[in-house]
């Protein structure tokens, strides 16, 4: 089965700091998601993009977030500058075309900020 | 705005149990989707559910929908301890960019 690709599993960084969480959707899908999980809870949805531009997003994903696809294949997740509570597991998704497909989950990036 | 519901947040069942997973969602949708999710991993697709009355099964589980009553079933019959994880159940919002609201999660842990 085709799979999403999350880099990198993990990563750590210091509150303040910029972080890029990268993102290979399914080649021939034309949605893509983010959403985070803070540990044991449930999964939030953070944006949608399609057509190369954001076409839904929560209320989670104010000015300090942003999304591109820079090249057609990798869909980025920016987080500007980290805060304590942006510690989570950042899941891509993508979607082919249509209603009743079901999304397809990247292995998630574990973000810890001290 | 959409707000989905699971109930038991927590399971603890015997293996060779039968039991029930609700899934309640509060605005109008036909589609919904469960997940599982093992610690620390991604969410696996277990079942697609698209239309009033739809019945999936794969092994244990199986699922429906009643998109009249806004209620998801997931049924687990005579669980093994394989089946411990959290399953979540997800709601296509229909708000056009098909965008899933997750429910809470219901976290199963089948005892030997």
């Amino acid at each position: 089965e085709p799979e999403v690709t999350q880099t990198p599993s993990h990563q750590v960084t210091q509150m303040g700091q910029e972080v890029i969480l990268r993102c290979v959707p399914i080649s021939n899908h034309l949605y893509f998601y983010w959403y985070r999980q803070i540990l044991g809870q449930k999964v939030e949805f953070l944006v949608s993009f399609y057509n190369n531009e954001i076409s839904e997003k929560s209320e989670i994903f104010d000015d300090q977030f942003s999304v591109e696809r820079p090249d057609g294949s990798n869909f980025t997740l920016k987080i500007r500058s980290t805060k304590l509570e942006d510690s989570a597991m950042y899941f891509c998704a993508s979607l082919r075309d249509r209603a009743g497909e079901k999304l397809f989950f990247g292995s998630g990036t574990q973000l810890s900020v001290l | 705005e959409l707000k989905v519901e699971q109930n038991p947040l927590f399971l603890s069942m015997q293996e060779g149990k039968n039991y029930t997973i609700y899934c309640n969602y509060s605005t109008t949708s036909d589609r919904l989707y469960w997940y599982r999710q093992d610690p620390g991993k991604s969410l696996e697709s277990l079942f697609v559910l698209l239309s009033n009355g739809a019945v999936k099964q794969e092994g244990r589980l199986m699922a429906s929908l009643d998109t009249k009553a806004r209620l998801s079933t997931l049924h687990i019959t005579a669980a093994v301890h394989d089946l411990s994880a959290t399953y979540f159940c997800a709601v296509d919002s229909l708000s056009g960019t098909y965008k899933y609201i997750f429910g809470t999660g219901t976290r199963l842990k089948v005892l030997a």
